[in-house]
């Protein structure tokens, strides 16, 4: 089945310094996705991308669609406290801008910023 | 409602013993998903429901887990002769055509 290799699993910074964690996928996917993770929560949607080579920025976060369609990064700048949280990856096979469909997670980063 | 409700938040149960989750999706929300997050790792797809059949229900993992749902709306998972092994949290989410998953906060299963 398909599956999402999802690097690094954790990371320790200090607070001001960019992130960046990335996803590969062993096939391709038509929507790539994702999510932030706090305790005791559901993931929540931070990015969605739905067109290969898609650059998208929400405030300090950006992500992309690979050329290839088989792997996104995100990268956050100038982290600060509240970042963190564990983040995950998400790939949807089907295409056509729809919402429908089961996700494909990959296993999360553990992000902790120091202060 | 205003975001996906799932009830119990927390369930202890002794092996062997059946147990269900409940799942209230958003409001107009078509489709409705299960998936299950085991400590430490991401998220495992379960079931997904569209309106109240399930075109995919590929993750399940055994004949001991079941899923319905009736009237476009609440969802039960049903895990029967619980194993410590189906200890996890149960994630339920549901999605408008275009609109992107919303995620509820999850009932976490503890098997004894």
């Amino acid at each position: 089945g398909q599956q999402l290799n999802q690097s690094p699993q954790s990371m320790f910074i200090q607070e001001g310094e960019d992130v960046s964690m990335n996803c590969t996928s062993s096939s391709i996917f038509n929507t790539w996705l994702w999510y932030k993770q706090d305790p005791g929560e559901g993931p929540v949607l931070l990015i969605a991308l739905y067109k290969a080579g898609e650059l998208t920025s929400n405030g300090r976060l950006t992500a992309q669609f690979g050329i290839t369609r088989k792997d996104s990064f995100l990268n956050i700048s100038a982290s600060i406290p509240s970042d963190v949280g564990i983040y995950f990856c998400a790939g949807r096979a089907n295409a056509g801008g729809t919402s429908y469909g089961k996700l494909t997670f990959g296993q999360g980063t553990i992000l902790t910023v120091h202060p | 409602g205003a975001g996906v409700s799932q009830s119990p938040s927390n369930k202890v149960t002794e092996k062997g013993k059946d147990v269900e989750l409940r799942c209230d999706p958003i409001s107009g929300h078509t489709a409705l998903y299960w998936y299950r997050q085991s400590l430490g790792q991401g998220l495992e797809f379960l079931i997904y429901f569209q309106g109240n059949s399930a075109p995919d229900k590929s993750g399940l993992p055994s004949d001991r887990f079941s899923a319905e749902r009736t009237g476009g709306s609440v969802s039960t998972l049903t895990i029967q002769r619980t194993q410590q092994e189906d200890s996890a949290v149960y994630l339920c989410a549901s999605s408008s055509y275009a609109g992107g998953y919303t995620f509820g906060s999850g009932t976490r299963l503890t098997v004894v």
